[in-house]
C-alpha cells in the first residue's frame, strides 16, 4: 500500500502552546483526513480536505491540502488537556484511505 | 444522521478458536465498509474492503475473512484465532460523494 510518512511521531507540550504536525506521501491523494484518536475509541474525523492549496479551520484547528497534493499539515493552536490523543492523517484515492503512523499528543496542565 | 456500531466491545478468546465480530451501519444506502487492524493505539492496517454486497477486497493475506450478507453489515471472521491476531479492530464506512471516512468504536480482541 501507499506509505504516508507523518511527523513527529510524538510531542510533549505546554497547555496554550501551539502544535504543528504533518503528512508527507510519495503519491498525489485526492482528498487529506485528520483524525484524532483517544485511547479505547474509533478515530474522529476532525477535518476533510478536498482541494490543493485548501485551507480548512475547525475552531482552534487548522489544516491544509498541500499544492502539490502530496502532503497536508495540522495545526493546533491554544492547547488544552483535552486536546491530548493521538492524531492521524490519511490521504484517499478511489476507495481507498492511506493511513499516517500518528502523532501522538501529550498536553502538560 | 449515520451512525456505525461494532459488537462486541471487547473479547477474550482462546487460541484455536473461531472469531466473528460485527459491524452495522445506519443512515446511509451502498455504504463502502472496511475492517482495519490496530497494534499497540498506532498504524491502521487495512484489512479488507467491500463496495457492495458479497464483495470484499482483502488487502493482507492472513487466517481472517470478511462478508457482507446485507447492504449495511460487514463481518470480520476466523476458523481458528492465533495470539497474533490480539488487537483493536475497528470498522469503518465511507460513501463516494463526501470521500470522507467514519470510524465505529472498535472491539478490543484478546487472543490468549
Amino acid at each position: 500500500g501507499q506509505q504516508l510518512n507523518q511527523s513527529p511521531q510524538s510531542m510533549f507540550i505546554q497547555e496554550g502552546e501551539d502544535v504543528s504536525m504533518n503528512c508527507t506521501s510519495s503519491s498525489i491523494f485526492n482528498t487529506w483526513l485528520w483524525y484524532k484518536q483517544e485511547p479505547g475509541e474509533g478515530p474522529v474525523l476532525l477535518i476533510a480536505l478536498y482541494k490543493a492549496g485548501e485551507l480548512t479551520s475547525n475552531g482552534r484547528l487548522t489544516a491544509q491540502f498541500g499544492i502539490t497534493r502530496k502532503d497536508s499539515f495540522l495545526n493546533i493552536s491554544a492547547s488544552i488537556p483535552s486536546d491530548v490523543g493521538i492524531y492521524f492523517c490519511a490521504g484517499q484515492v478511489g476507495n481507498q484511505f492511506y493511513f499516517g503512523t500518528g502523532t501522538s499528543l501529550t498536553v502538560i496542565p | 444522521s449515520q451512525t456505525i456500531h461494532q459488537w462486541p466491545a471487547t473479547l477474550v478468546q482462546p487460541v484455536g478458536s473461531p472469531l466473528s465480530l460485527e459491524c452495522t451501519v445506519e443512515g446511509t444506502s451502498n455504504p463502502n465498509l472496511y475492517w482495519y487492524r490496530q497494534a499497540a493505539g498506532r498504524g491502521l492496517q487495512l484489512l479488507f474492503y467491500s463496495i457492495g454486497i458479497g464483495q470484499i477486497s482483502s488487502e493482507v493475506p492472513q487466517n481472517l475473512s470478511a462478508s457482507r450478507p446485507q447492504d449495511r453489515q460487514f463481518i470480520l471472521s476466523s476458523k481458528k484465532l492465533l495470539l497474533s491476531d490480539s488487537g483493536f479492530y475497528l470498522c469503518a464506512w465511507s460513501v463516494g460523494i463526501t470521500n470522507e471516512q467514519f470510524f465505529g468504536p472498535g472491539t478490543r480482541l484478546t487472543v490468549l
